[in-house]
């Protein structure tokens, strides 16, 4: 089984629905995290969390809302989806670490398509 | 704020050597990390480097100069498996990533 697991795979919207995009992990790591993979931009950071009480705010969160439901659940909401969301989302997961060594383990993303 | 260049594309034969460089302006740094995408797949971890020099792991390598605010990733016995995309990512003490625009490497026959 995968360690890094998000829900669902593939979505297609409408403009002004509220969406919910899940992240799950066994592997046992504190760190979640949100990226978008838009065509030549490579990965930005949404939001992060480096337990389950402590949320911040990535380089693009405006739109975005999160939740940490448990220390193996992150979830991403688009609380009015716009078509410019319609992009890849990745999760990711890192364990507690000296800084600047932890490598992230990346979930197989969720395309999304807004309408 | 923080910035990371690499080309956005790199074509090479199999069985050659092939060079991705990243430059990188941040406001602080503590290593700098490589990643391999295949097309529209999870991201995949490849090298760390936080200190200057080369690190080796089997056909790949990765260079820092932290004087110079650059590295480079080295493939080297290129397969066409290695067609896929290359990020730089910088570790700049906050525990996340800020990555590069990737580089797409495509290995011809």
């Amino acid at each position: 089984d995968a360690d890094v697991t998000q829900t669902p795979r593939n979505r297609i919207t409408k403009t002004g629905k509220r969406i919910m995009l899940e992240c799950s992990q066994t592997k046992g790591h504190d760190r979640m995290y949100w990226y978008r993979q838009d065509p030549g931009l490579g990965l930005r950071l949404i939001y992060y969390s480096f337990d389950v009480k402590d949320i911040n705010k990535g380089e693009i969160s405006d739109g975005y809302s999160v939740s940490r439901q448990a220390q193996a659940k992150f979830s991403l909401s688009l609380e009015s989806a716009i078509p410019n969301q319609t992009a890849l989302y990745f999760c990711a997961t890192s364990d507690t670490g000296l800084a600047g060594t932890d490598t992230q383990y990346f979930g197989p993303g969720t395309r999304l398509t807004v309408l | 704020g923080q910035s990371l260049e690499q080309p956005s594309e790199v074509t090479a034969v199999e069985g050659a050597i092939v060079q991705i460089n990243c430059t990188y302006q941040t406001s602080g740094f503590y290593g700098l990390s490589w990643y391999q995408q295949h097309d529209g797949g999870a991201p995949t971890f490849l090298s760390y480097n936080a200190l200057d020099g080369l690190e080796e792991t089997g056909r790949f390598s990765s260079f820092l100069s932290r004087s110079d605010s650059y590295g480079y990733l080295l493939l080297q016995e290129l397969q066409m498996k290695d067609s896929a995309s290359y990020f730089c990512a910088v570790n700049s003490g906050y525990s996340t990533l800020t990555f590069g625009k990737g580089t797409m490497l495509l290995v011809s026959p």
